[in-house]
């Protein structure tokens, strides 16, 4: 069975602060994806970035980057120098192998970001 | 805008009663997807279709049930319905299987009074 957790339930940052949100995630599949989901306010999710297990480089897009390490099952996204836009509560989720069709989320961290 | 529509927006009913919710996926996407946002359960997969077929389920309950039309649409059924079934149901579509990115609609919340 997979599992994500986000032990972070909440943090709160004053903006223009750094601002890691922490994912780690268990399968015993040697193939799976690894994906980050926003859900502002407004309640909608949105896509932020998917991995493949098997390209461990980082990602960076603009104040968003991600840090994947399989030594240590961890998919980790950083925003810098954060806004008040970026106040939602981020998921993190997996599906595994091929053929396998559910994503599986973590339970959320919600972020607020305080002007 | 992730391209992929749900109605209606919100929705109120009473328990015991029968609702359909819709979801239009994006164009050219022919898998969909449901899920069920709730406090006490988080966001849970429910049922996945891939061009009109049915082709996996997950903590879906009996009372419910999805199909997909030969335009694609979904409509997700949801009867004899409970408190416990106030949530927010997404759609998610992808153009093939599930490895390709999943792209959420904007949610129908469903409230049972």
């Amino acid at each position: 069975a997979q599992k994500v957790t986000q032990a972070q339930t909440e943090i709160s940052v004053v903006e223009k602060e750094d601002v890691t949100l922490d994912c780690v995630y268990e399968t015993r599949d040697t193939t799976y994806y690894l994906f980050w989901y926003k859900q502002p306010p407004s309640g909608e999710l949105v896509f932020l970035i998917r991995r493949n297990s098997f390209d461990e480089q980082n990602e960076i897009s603009g104040r968003y980057s991600w840090n994947f390490q399989k030594s240590t099952s961890s998919f980790n996204f950083t925003i810098t120098a954060s806004q008040v836009v970026d106040s939602a509560v981020y998921f993190c989720a997996l599906s595994v192998g091929f053929g396998n069709e559910k994503l599986t989320f973590g339970t959320g961290t919600r972020l607020t970001i305080i002007p | 805008d992730s391209g992929v529509t749900q109605t209606p927006k919100h929705l109120i009913t009473a328990t015991g009663q029968r609702v359909t919710l819709r979801c239009s996926p994006r164009s050219g996407d022919l898998s969909v997807y449901w899920y069920q946002q709730s406090l006490d359960q988080g966001l849970q997969f429910l049922i996945q279709y891939y061009n009109g077929e049915e082709r996996a389920k997950g903590n879906i309950l009996e009372r419910f049930s999805a199909q997909q039309f030969p335009d694609l649409h979904s409509e997700l059924n949801l009867s004899s319905l409970e408190l416990g079934d106030s949530a927010l149901y997404f759609c998610a579509s992808s153009v093939r299987e599930p490895t390709d990115t999943q792209y959420f609609g904007p949610g129908t919340r469903l409230t049972v009074l």
